[in-house]
């Protein structure tokens, strides 16, 4: 079954310190891809990164990092040297094929990041 | 601004009202979304429209009807609806909805809550 695991559903840091957000999947697609959207108070999700399966590679923008290794089924986003405006709500998300041709996301439960200054 | 624009913002509503929520999208994309997003469970696919066509409809109980009149436009009409339907209600666009990988396009969400 196509699932998307967000086991931690809060955090708290001190305004500078790193910190690393878990994502595990499932799905048996061997083409799919992984995304990462910041929902903040203002309620709207908005888009951060968008990986595909076959691109194993490790990115940086700014800050923010993200660790994808298939051999896990994670795809993990760090964010390093936080700050209080990264307070939200993380969601990391699936995308896979269905035969209809329409793709559907599969989210997960998402992490509240609350930093602290 | 994600050029996604959801009204109203907050509604109340008594389990025998008729309401209505309005989803504007300003990106020229021809795929919208409605997604349920309740505390602590992940975010609930609706319904989906691709080319003013509903494409899926995620065993939505009747209560919540959707209409699609254009690509730029989308409704989510309400009608005695149970206090379990409180939550926050999003709408999504994208550019095709039938492309794998997609990026999603979010409004602000209307927070429902249903007295």
């Amino acid at each position: 079954a196509q699932k998307v695991t967000q086991a931690q559903t809060e955090i708290s840091v001190v305004e500078k310190e790193d910190v690393t957000l878990d994502c595990v999947y499932e799905t048996r697609d061997t083409t799919y891809y992984l995304f990462w959207y910041k929902q903040p108070p203002s309620g709207e999700l908005v888009f951060l990164i968008r990986r595909n399966s076959f691109d194993e590679q490790n990115e940086i923008s700014g800050r923010y990092s993200w660790n994808f290794q298939k051999s896990t089924s994670s795809f993990n986003f760090t964010i390093t040297a936080s700050q209080v405006v990264d307070s939200a709500v993380y969601f990391c998300a699936l995308s896979e094929g269905y035969t209809s041709g329409t793709y559907k996301y599969i989210f997960g439960t998402g992490t509240r990041l609350k930093v602290l200054a | 601004e994600t050029g996604v624009t959801q009204t109203p913002r907050h509604l109340v509503m008594g389990m025998t009202n008729k309401k209505s929520l309005k989803c504007e999208q300003h990106l020229g994309h021809n795929a919208m979304y409605w997604y349920k997003q309740s505390a602590k469970k992940p975010l609930e696919l609706m319904f989906v429209y691709n080319f003013k066509e509903q494409t899926e409809n995620n065993s939505v109980p009747s209560r919540f009807s959707p209409e699609c009149p254009n690509s730029s436009h989308l409704f989510l009409h309400l009608h005695t609806l149970q206090p379990e339907d409180s939550a926050l209600y999003l709408c999504a666009s994208s550019q095709e909805g039938t492309v794998r990988g997609e990026k999603l396009f979010f409004g602000s969400g209307t927070q429902l809550s249903v007295l």
